[in-house]
């Protein structure tokens, strides 16, 4: 059973502060890893991916990667009010690569 | 426009009643998947196609049925819906390499 897990929410940052969102995946074949925000009745939008293990950085989004540890993590900085959703994690897994998602944490950034 | 479609946005209907839901994408993506989103367990994925009449299971397919006959098109067909099937779905595509696109969703109420 390939399981990802994320921190369980809510999370409350103030406006301005970093929000750190971390995900456990199960699956040590995954080779790639995305990270989704979804706001309340809509559909997941793409934030960032990453494929290799390290950080990588767009914007006021950092993710981070370690494969040896089985993590992965998204650093928001300069939190904004609109950056309140709830944000899911998704490695890759078997051959077709599909997605499997975490539970996501929702994340409220107060003003 | 670039974009994942699904209709209807909103369905309620009866315990019994067959339904088909449709998602159509215009981005020439061959693979396509099923998702539905309940509280608290986040998305889990239902059928999948890899490319035209190429379909597969996935978490949780008890109760659908999908098909694939044109690159465009994977409608999900529910044919004796039920009460525990009433959730948020979402129609999804990307090409083989990994970036999924959703669709806006489709609310599903089963009485």
């Amino acid at each position: 059973q390939k399981e990802v897990e994320q921190n369980s929410g809510p999370l409350s940052v103030p406006e301005g502060a970093i929000a750190s969102l971390n995900c456990t995946y199960s699956d040590r074949g995954s080779q790639s890893f995305f990270w989704y925000r979804q706001y309340s009745g809509k559909s997941p939008e793409l934030i960032m991916f990453i494929y290799s293990n390290g950080d990588k950085e767009d914007g006021r989004f950092t993710a981070q990667l370690n494969k040896a540890s089985q993590y992965v993590s998204l650093l928001i900085r300069d939190s904004q009010p609109s950056d309140s959703a709830t944000y899911l994690c998704a490695p890759t897994s078997g051959s077709a690569r599909q997605l499997t998602f975490g539970s996501g944490t929702q994340l409220t950034v107060l003003p | 426009e670039a974009q994942v479609t699904q209709n209807p946005r909103y369905l309620i209907t009866v315990t019994g009643k067959k339904l088909t839901v449709t998602c159509s994408q215009n981005m020439n993506h061959e693979y396509m998947s099923w998702y539905r989103q309940d509280p608290g367990l986040g998305l889990r994925q239902i059928y999948y196609s890899m490319n035209v009449e190429v379909t597969d299971k996935g978490d949780v397919p008890e109760g659908y049925k999908v098909s694939r006959k044109e690159k465009r098109n994977f409608p999900l067909i529910l044919e004796s819906p039920s009460p525990n099937q009433t959730s948020l779905y979402f129609c999804a595509s990307r090409r083989t390499t990994d970036t999924q696109y959703f669709g806006p969703g489709t609310r599903l109420t089963v009485l």
